[in-house]
């Protein structure tokens, strides 16, 4: 079946550093891929999406491209903020909406001042 | 925007105990959806329902069951609870066909089965 992997953390960094979360995933079509971010005591709110192969993502800073080739749909931000502190969700879905999607595990992120 | 609400923040009940989390939509979302969020699990979706009392397992329905009687509020039902039902769960509803189309979460209720 469908899975998505992802950097699982936690991951503490400074602000203005530079962030990456690799998400890589298997799926049998074309799945849309998304980024989903948790802010503390919050439900899940969608950060950014793509839709098809090089797609580009991008929100507040971050950015996620659709790499069809590798299979990945890596999130990064040239500069985080205290702000950021959340745990991202990387997801797929195979029917292209929100119908059933699949989560990585997800990955806490603090940023320090 | 949307307001996705959940019942409860944190819940506390007994095993055995029969148990309802509650969630309602303000958007007139065709979706709804249940998730439990435990540490290093991610998240897993429990049941979802695309219709006024239609409903389809998701990936680990054992031990649980829903109602959807109105199209705003989607119930979980804990028939008989247990410790290993101790969870964050996630409410979550979206309208599909949508170009933007996303979910929208509730804050999730804490639930401990003691």
């Amino acid at each position: 079946g469908d899975s998505v992997t992802q950097m699982e953390g936690p991951v503490t960094l400074s602000e203005e550093a530079f962030l990456t979360i690799n998400c890589t995933y298997t799926a049998t079509g074309y799945p849309s891929l998304f980024w989903y971010v948790q802010y503390p005591g919050e439900g899940l709110q969608l950060l950014l999406k793509a839709t098809k192969a090089d797609d580009k993502g991008s929100n507040k800073g971050f950015e996620a491209t659709y790499r069809k080739e590798t299979t990945s749909f890596h999130l990064e931000k040239g500069s985080v903020q205290v702000s950021d502190s959340a745990v991202y969700f990387c997801a797929l879905s195979d029917k292209g909406g929100s119908e059933k999607l699949v989560f990585g595990k997800g990955m806490k992120l603090t940023v320090n001042p | 925007d949307v307001k996705v609400t959940q019942s409860s923040r944190y819940l506390v009940k007994r095993t055995g105990e029969k148990v309802f989390l509650e969630c309602v939509q303000d958007m007139d979302h065709e979706n709804m959806f249940w998730y439990r969020q435990d540490p290093g699990l991610g998240l897993r979706l429990i049941y979802f329902s695309y219709d006024v009392k239609m409903k389809e397992k998701g990936d680990i329905p054992e031990g649980y069951s829903v109602s959807r009687e109105k199209k705003e509020r989607f119930s979980l039902i804990l028939e008989s609870a247990s410790t290993n039902q101790t969870s964050m769960y996630l409410c979550a509803s979206s309208q599909p066909g949508q170009t933007n189309e996303k979910l929208f979460f509730g804050s999730g209720t804490q639930l401990s089965v003691l």
